[in-house]
């Protein structure tokens, strides 16, 4: 099973503010790594694919970069409904696995 | 518009069973591979199972292997977990989500608000 690692746990930033979260594969993925958003409450939403494509109707703030084993998902600049809880995921193998999850709270 | 409705969820003893249902609508069912993924309270995602969008291709986590099954009727756009020998850690948000393509290890392109399992005595 591939284990994907997820930091930092939390991350506390201002609106405006650059945001860089990281997903370690324990071992190569290739470019099969995918970011979601989740907010209290609500179903996770695709931002990312394939390591670097937006999602449709993603924000262009929202980037994705990385392969093989480290991954970078940036927020260029934060907005107020970026809070959120984001997970990356890997479909190189089965199972398919997530990350344990960066908490992106308000500072 | 891609929806995905899921249904089943609700209170049930250790050892029990439960069917959870997800009906979609707004692409060609078919056509993809679909999933659950659940998320206990205050926890992350775990992927539960998949299937390929023929349903002849099904795959599950080492968690779930022996008690849960998946299927699917594409004539009637529906997916279905069938839960059985529930077990506390079985507590979750199941959540249907579509897949990014027809078989194969997949992305999730779209999710549905989650159906609640809560197992206890």
């Amino acid at each position: 099973e591939i284990v994907l690692t997820q930091s930092p746990a939390t991350l506390s930033l201002s609106p405006g503010e650059r945001a860089t979260l990281s997903c370690r594969a324990s071992q190569s993925v290739s470019s099969y790594l995918a970011w979601y958003q989740q907010k209290p409450g609500q179903a996770p939403r695709l931002l990312i694919y394939d390591a670097s494509n937006g999602a449709t109707g993603i924000p262009a703030r929202f980037s994705g970069s990385g392969s093989g084993t480290d991954f970078t998902l940036t927020i260029s600049s934060l907005e107020p409904e970026d809070f959120a809880v984001y997970y990356c995921q890997q479909r190189s193998n089965w199972p398919i696995t997530f990350g344990q999850g960066t908490r992106l709270e308000i500072k | 518009e891609v929806q995905l409705l899921e249904s089943g969820g609700g209170l049930v003893q250790p050892g029990g069973s439960l069917r959870l249902s997800c009906a979609a609508s707004g692409f060609i069912f078919s056509s993809y591979a679909m999933s659950w993924v659940r998320q206990a309270p205050g926890k992350g995602l775990e992927w539960v199972s998949a299937i390929s969008g023929s349903g002849g291709g099904t795959y599950y986590a080492d968690s779930v292997k022996g008690r849960f099954t998946i299927s699917r009727d594409n004539s009637k756009n529906t997916l279905y977990l069938q839960i059985d020998s529930l077990r506390a850690e079985d507590t979750a948000v199941y959540y249907c989500a579509k897949g990014s393509r027809a078989s194969g290890t997949i992305r999730f392109d779209y999710w549905g608000q989650g159906t609640l399992v809560t197992v206890s005595s």
